[in-house]
């Protein structure tokens, strides 16, 4: 089993839509949690990070969820320039090292 | 500041050829790290570093090493290259945010604009 798994997608939503990705984790150690956003063949970059307490940055919101170990991410009032392939990352302290999700992909329609 | 800069950005190699992939970071970042990325595929980790002199074995090692003699630098090298190795590469940076009983935490990665690779 993937330590961060991701549903693929794609999620395809008219512009306007909110749209909620979650992505679950398997190591209870896991320590700290990041959204990154990929656009096609680019570095991924930095969304956001992830705070017990949720944090949201604009339409953005994500929250963590450590009894169920999940995290998600919801876009409100989509764009059709929020469409990219969307990472979630865990990082563990036991193994120093980042853990990706395998993305999932979101298609704004006009 | 130029943060992560890897150099070349694409690649034609030959099989059995080697190469170095370059990775340079200017913010003085404790950890570094080597990614591939295939189609349709999530980051899966090579090699990372957790300081100048010291290096591990991150999920696809095989094939690769890496160095870290300086803080700044964290080459990749193909000993022989494969058409299984046709990829792009991505190197990545952290520094140090948190310690907790005797183990430390990173940052968020920030990532270098990527090497796109082609063994044929």
């Amino acid at each position: 089993r993937k330590e961060v798994e991701q549903d693929p997608g794609p999620f395809n939503v008219p512009e306007g839509a909110t749209v909620a990705f979650n992505c679950t984790y398997s190591n209870s150690a896991s320590q700290s949690f990041f959204w990154y956003r990929q656009d096609c063949r680019k570095e991924p970059k930095l969304l956001m990070s992830v705070y017990s307490s949720g944090n949201e940055d604009g339409r953005f919101t994500a929250q963590l969820n450590r009894a169920s170990q999940y995290i998600s991410l919801l876009i409100r009032d989509s764009k059709l320039s929020d469409s990219a392939t969307y990472l979630c990352v865990g990082w563990i302290y036991n193994f120093n090292k980042f853990y990706f999700g395998s993305g999932t992909k979101l298609n704004v329609k006009p | 500041n130029a943060g992560v800069t890897q150099t070349p950005k694409f690649q034609v190699l030959k099989t059995g050829q080697s190469m170095t992939l370059q990775c340079a970071q200017d913010m003085n970042h404790e950890y570094m790290s080597w990614y591939r990325q295939d189609p349709g595929m999530g980051l899966r980790l090579i090699h990372y570093s957790v300081g100048a002199g010291i290096t591990d074995q991150g999920e696809v090692p095989n094939g690769y090493n890496v160095s870290r003699s300086t803080t700044e630098d964290f080459p990749l090298r193909l000993l022989s290259a494969a058409p299984s190795q046709t990829s792009v590469y991505f190197c990545a940076s952290s520094y140090q945010n948190a310690r907790d009983r005797g183990l430390v935490g990173w940052s968020e990665a920030f990532f270098g604009q990527g090497t796109r690779l082609t063994v044929v």
